[in-house]
């Protein structure tokens, strides 16, 4: 069965300061990876999604994420973080048992900037 | 406008009481699902539905049932609502023709239960 891990539950950086969020997952075959954010009071809203192809993906609000197949990670970053990114950040994998492709979120990360 | 609309946003139900979370949408997907968001155990699906004539039971679904009245709408009962079935419920869906399933979430709808 597939599964996600953000080891991290909160994760506290000053304005302006680089972030890296982790995520690991588990699944026995090349995987469907997703950021997923959710602001105060809102739905999730997708960050950005790697198929296949470069690693290194591009996303939304300047946020990148690296797939690292060796490592089973996917880790989201962006090198200068503003006030307005606090929020609940969601990984996801998705699988395709039977080609289903429902995601499993991970438990997220909080992020909080300190001004 | 919202392109997944659910209603209520919030409700405060009483313990054994029967209540109904609607959900309907405009981005023509197949695909609805209704997940629940509980602090420190992320989202987890309850039910899912690939189309009006299929729904199937999530990780949770004990206590909930749901109806597919309509390719846009998708309803999650609560029968016999308990105080640990509060909650944020989350309503989405999905184009299942698109490789990965990006999944489209509505803004939510608070539900405790006394």
């Amino acid at each position: 069965a597939q599964s996600v891990t953000q080891p991290d539950i909160h994760i506290t950086v000053s304005e302006g300061a680089s972030l890296e969020l982790r995520c690991n997952y588990s699944y026995g075959a090349t995987p469907y990876l997703f950021w997923y954010v959710q602001s105060p009071g809102q739905g999730l809203q997708l960050l950005l999604k790697y198929f296949s192809g470069d690693t290194l993906v591009q996303g939304i609000k300047g946020f990148e994420a690296e797939f690292k197949r060796s490592q089973s990670s996917f880790n989201l970053r962006k090198p200068s973080v503003h006030w307005s990114d606090a929020a609940e950040y969601f990984c996801a994998v998705g699988a395709a048992p039977g080609g289903s492709y429902i995601p499993t979120f991970g438990r997220g990360t909080s992020l909080i900037v300190h001004p | 406008d919202a392109d997944v609309t659910q209603t209520p946003r919030n409700r405060i139900t009483k313990t054994g009481k029967r209540i109904m979370l609607e959900c309907s949408q405009t981005k023509g997907h197949d695909r609805m699902y209704w997940y629940r968001q509980d602090p420190g155990l992320g989202l987890r699906l309850i039910y899912y539905s690939f189309d009006v004539k299929d729904i199937n039971k999530g990780e949770i679904s004990d206590g909930y049932s749901v109806s597919r009245q309509a390719q846009a709408k998708f309803s999650l009962s609560l029968e016999s609502a308990i105080p640990n079935q509060t909650a944020l419920y989350f309503c989405a869906t999905s184009d299942g023709d698109s490789i990965g399933n990006t999944i489209y979430f509505g803004e939510g709808s608070w539900l405790t239960v006394v």
